[in-house]
């Protein structure tokens, strides 16, 4: 597509229920990551996609985080027990090269947990 | 530790009155040193890269350039539409990821 998509734009959820955020990159981006903003904060790298593979998961703040990359294309970020600090906007991003090159951001989903 | 602080927190300028944000990092092996302006409710939009010391790149009113140690965006003759949050970010070197380190932003309010 023309930009990067994600959805949904907003989730409110219960503490302890799971949640799925999905990202649609632009097309022909091979390297996809995904930020987290909280209220005051800057961006906080969670993960990165090279293809379906993810060489840097380094920002994953607990193993209640995860996310997959299909076909080289489409990305989910799964929060599993979801937790009230777990609230913020989740931003996803995409770019033609991984060094060097600048990410296209989507216009995020922002999560709360009530 | 990489690290990237950006002041002021928040600007508030008139209309026409330039100034200048900045951008201090610290990082092992630059390899790239991107502007981003984000909109409330938006993600963030991008501006310009910058790879190395002495590189200084422009767009309408704003300009940016780089040191080994920081970065400066300025802005000359703003307008009301230029009102916006401005994040630094850095590319660091080694590993194989293009991960970027954010400071916190810069929010900026032009007034008429």
């Amino acid at each position: 597509g023309a930009g990067v998509s994600q959805s949904p734009s907003n989730k409110v959820t219960e503490k302890g229920k799971d949640v799925e955020l999905r990202c649609d990159p632009i097309s022909g981006h091979t390297a996809l990551y995904w930020y987290r903003q909280s209220l005051g904060q800057g961006l906080e790298f969670l993960i990165y996609f090279q293809g379906n593979s993810a060489p840097d998961k380094s920002g994953l703040p607990s193993d209640r985080f995860s996310a997959e990359r299909t076909g080289g294309s489409v990305s989910t970020l799964t929060i599993q027990r979801t937790q009230q600090e777990d609230s913020a906007v989740y931003l996803c991003a995409s770019s033609l090269v991984v060094q060097g090159g600048y990410y296209t951001f989507g216009s995020g989903t922002r999560l709360t947990v009530v | 530790e990489d690290q990237v602080t950006q002041s002021p927190e928040a600007l508030r300028l008139q209309e026409g009155e330039s100034s200048s944000l900045n951008c201090s990092y610290t990082v092992s092996g630059l390899r790239g040193l991107f502007w981003y302006r984000q909109d409330p409710g938006k993600g963030p939009e991008f501006l310009f890269t910058l790879y190395s010391a002495g590189e200084e790149k422009e767009k309408e009113r704003l300009k940016a350039t780089l040191t080994k140690k920081e970065s400066f965006l300025h802005i000359t003759a703003p307008k009301p539409e230029d009102s916006a949050t401005y994040l630094c970010a850095v590319q660091a070197g080694g590993g194989n990821t293009g991960k970027l380190i954010f400071g916190q932003g810069t929010t900026l309010q032009v007034k008429p």
